[in-house]
């Protein structure tokens, strides 16, 4: 089993729609949950950062970390052709030997279509 | 600030050969991390440096090596390559704060790798 599961999809919405995107994952030792946005061919970009459950809100995205059920999802209201990229989830432990180092999920490719 | 930036964009070599790519970190920041990320997945951790030593290494054989240098840019070494080791590697930096925590991870825009 991977320590993160993601969906690739790939999800294609209409404009203005509400996306939902989600990870689950295995090591409970995870308490930093990210997700990037990438553009094909491109780095990832950090979209939201947050340390162990609840919610946080950034403009029309909301991220929501479940860690009884060990499942984040990233929400996106008002969807806009440009948000269509790969978005990534990623996490990371706050101690031990992996102190530092990112999981990812592989990656859902969403495209909004007009 | 300019950001994490890497060089070069593109490199192709052929199988057996050496490749060399280079990491600037961002402004203020002091670990760099490396990353593999294949077409289609997620990236993959490679290695971790900071105080110039590699501090983590993920599951990559030896043939990847790298440095950082005391102004906190790194290097990524790749020898022997392979034709699996065509990938997009990506460099990132991050802040290691009080009590060893970290800060977020900013990426650089990678370095395509085609091995030929």
């Amino acid at each position: 089993q991977k320590e993160v599961e993601q969906d690739p999809g790939p999800l294609s919405v209409p404009e203005g729609a509400i996306v939902s995107l989600n990870c689950t994952y295995s090591n409970s030792a995870f308490q930093y949950f990210m997700w990037y946005r990438q553009y094909s061919r491109k780095g990832p970009e950090l979209l939201m950062y947050t340390y162990s459950s609840g919610n946080k809100e950034d403009g029309r995205f909301t991220a929501q970390v479940d860690k009884s059920s060990k499942y984040i999802s990233l929400f996106i209201r008002d969807s806009q052709p440009s948000d269509s990229a790969t978005y990534l989830c990623a996490m990371s432990a706050v101690r031990g030997s992996t102190l530092g180092r990112l999981y990812f999920g592989r990656g859902t490719q969403l495209t909004v279509w007009p | 600030d300019a950001g994490v930036t890497q060089s070069p964009t593109h490199l192709i070599k052929t199988r057996g050969q050496q490749v060399t790519l280079r990491c600037s970190p961002k402004s203020g920041h002091d670990t760099v991390s490396w990353y593999q990320q294949a077409l289609g997945q997620g990236p993959q951790f490679i290695f971790q440096y900071y105080e110039e030593e590699e501090r983590q290494r993920g599951n990559f054989p030896d043939r990847f090596s790298g440095h950082q240098f005391p102004n906190y840019s790194s290097e990524l070494n790749v020898n022997a390559l392979l034709l699996g080791d065509s990938a997009l590697y990506l460099c990132a930096s991050s802040a290691r704060l009080a009590g060893g925590r970290y800060n977020e991870q900013f990426f650089g825009p990678g370095t395509r790798l085609t091995v030929l």
